[in-house]
């Protein structure tokens, strides 16, 4: 088991670029998260895929944000004409069966310039 | 709407010092609470899940309580070592909140030698 990966770690782009981000869950868990997290603050979350169906998303998710899971397996997520706002660790975790005990990636940290 | 607190934000103690981080929680409608790990930079390590039926669950040094009906959980520490400095974070499923997990803002933990 490999746990969840997330690609790239670092990300550092200049305002108004648009930018994407991957997740690989871990093998077989159906369901897959994202979150934001800034410094010193807890994670909020963002978005919810159970297979390649979008459940939820948060009203944090605005309209510059998009994320898939084409063939239920890994995620992208895209951030449009990003602003300084939007520089945070991105956290994806994943889980299945009854317990719902997520699992978190590394994250990727995007910084804003 | 459901609020997570952690209480201290911060705690430095001597090595083999027990400790207990505290975590409370404004709706008792919840399903199950997750105790995570935080290194800086890092993701997130599940520590402990303890679902609404349960009282404790233990791992190792590791004791997690559930109150449910008073919307608190504590984190025991059992002989901490400088290895357990990191931030812990509380995150609690609501019922009926679908699949997102709500975090505290996390207990940044630092063991001296």
């Amino acid at each position: 088991d490999t746990g969840v990966s997330q690609d790239p770690r670092h990300k550092i782009t200049k305002r108004g670029q648009n930018v994407t981000f991957r997740c690989d869950p871990i093998s077989e868990h159906n369901r897959l998260y994202w979150y934001r997290q800034t410094l010193g603050q807890g994670p909020e979350f963002l978005t919810y895929f159970q297979n390649e169906a979008q459940l939820e998303k948060s009203r944090l998710l605005s309209d510059r944000f998009s994320a898939e899971r084409p063939k239920g397996s890994f995620s992208t997520l895209e951030i449009q004409r990003t602003e300084q706002g939007d520089s945070a660790m991105y956290l994806c975790a994943s889980s299945s069966g009854g317990g719902w005990e997520q699992y978190f990636g590394p994250g990727t940290r995007l910084t804003v310039t | 709407k459901q609020e997570v607190t952690q209480i201290p934000a911060a705690l430095s103690v001597p090595e083999g010092e027990n400790l207990v981080l505290n975590c409370s929680f404004t709706d008792s409608a919840i399903y199950n609470l997750q105790w995570f790990r935080q290194d800086p930079g890092k993701g997130l390590t599940s520590l402990l899940l303890i679902q609404s039926s349960q009282r404790e669950q233990t791992s190792g040094r590791l004791n997690a309580s559930l109150d449910k009906s008073s919307g608190r959980s504590t984190l025991y520490i059992a002989a901490s070592q400088p290895g357990d400095s990191a931030t812990y974070l509380c995150a609690v499923r609501r019922e009926t909140s679908g699949s997102r997990l709500t975090f505290g803002e996390g207990t940044q933990l630092t063991v001296n030698p």
